[in-house]
């Protein structure tokens, strides 16, 4: 089975659409990540929820809400599309929270996302 | 401000021989390190973790030092095959429950 989950995995919309991305996690963790790859490769984190509520929230605009129904799902819902949306979006999970813990965090395989 | 860098270069490197991969930080003082691997069209993995009173870690054919001193952590790979290559991410923590990925070193191993 696998841990981390994310639909779709690939994304073709047109400018100004409102799309969703859906994750489920089956590893029991607490918190769940939202992360964007550009073109460049960097990994930046959106959005973490810890037990269905929002712990950080990284500049990312307000067309881009995330909602966790559960503490084993995070959807990542995005409004008026625009071009510089196009990136990898990855969900991603670990058992509390990352970084200071040590904790370490499972990605999904990531949602390909084309805003043309 | 913090800022995370690897090498954007590829490293190409025969099949066995050792790859050293380079993560330097600035600015902060991270009390754990973690390197993880990412296939093309994959997530990333976790590899290994390594937590700042510790200067070595090692894990089957990987080995990872943290010099806290140079702000530097070196992941090494000996005896590299081609099932080796991927792009490599380290991920300082940040405080604050915050990981930040550096943007990672494409690793090409030629058999």
């Amino acid at each position: 089975d696998t841990a981390v989950s994310q639909t779709p995995k690939y994304l073709v919309t047109q400018m100004g659409n409102d799309k969703s991305i859906k994750c489920e996690q089956n590893l029991g963790h607490d918190t769940m990540y939202w992360y964007k790859q550009d073109s460049k490769k960097f990994l930046k984190i959106m959005f973490s929820y810890n037990n269905k509520e929002l712990i950080i929230n990284e500049t990312v605009p307000n067309r881009f809400s995330p909602k966790s129904p559960d503490k084993a799902h995070l959807n990542l819902h995005i409004n008026s599309l625009e071009l510089g949306d196009s990136a990898v979006y990855f969900c991603a999970s670990s058992q509390g929270g990352q970084g200071a813990s040590g904790n370490t965090i499972y990605f999904g395989e990531g949602s390909w996302l084309t805003v043309v | 401000s913090q800022k995370i860098e690897q090498n954007s270069e590829a490293l190409n490197i025969q099949e066995g021989k050792t790859a050293t991969l380079t993560c330097n930080y600035t600015n902060y003082s991270p009390a754990y390190l973690q390197w993880y691997r990412q296939d093309p069209g994959r997530g990333p993995v976790f590899l290994l973790l390594i937590r700042e009173n510790e200067k070595e870690k090692r894990k089957e054919r990987l080995k990872v030092t943290f010099d806290t001193t140079l702000k530097q952590s070196l992941f090494h790979i000996t005896a590299s095959q081609p099932a080796d290559s991927a792009t490599y991410l380290c991920a300082p923590d940040t405080g604050g429950n915050m990981l930040t990925f550096g943007g990672g070193t494409r690793l090409m191993v030629k058999p």
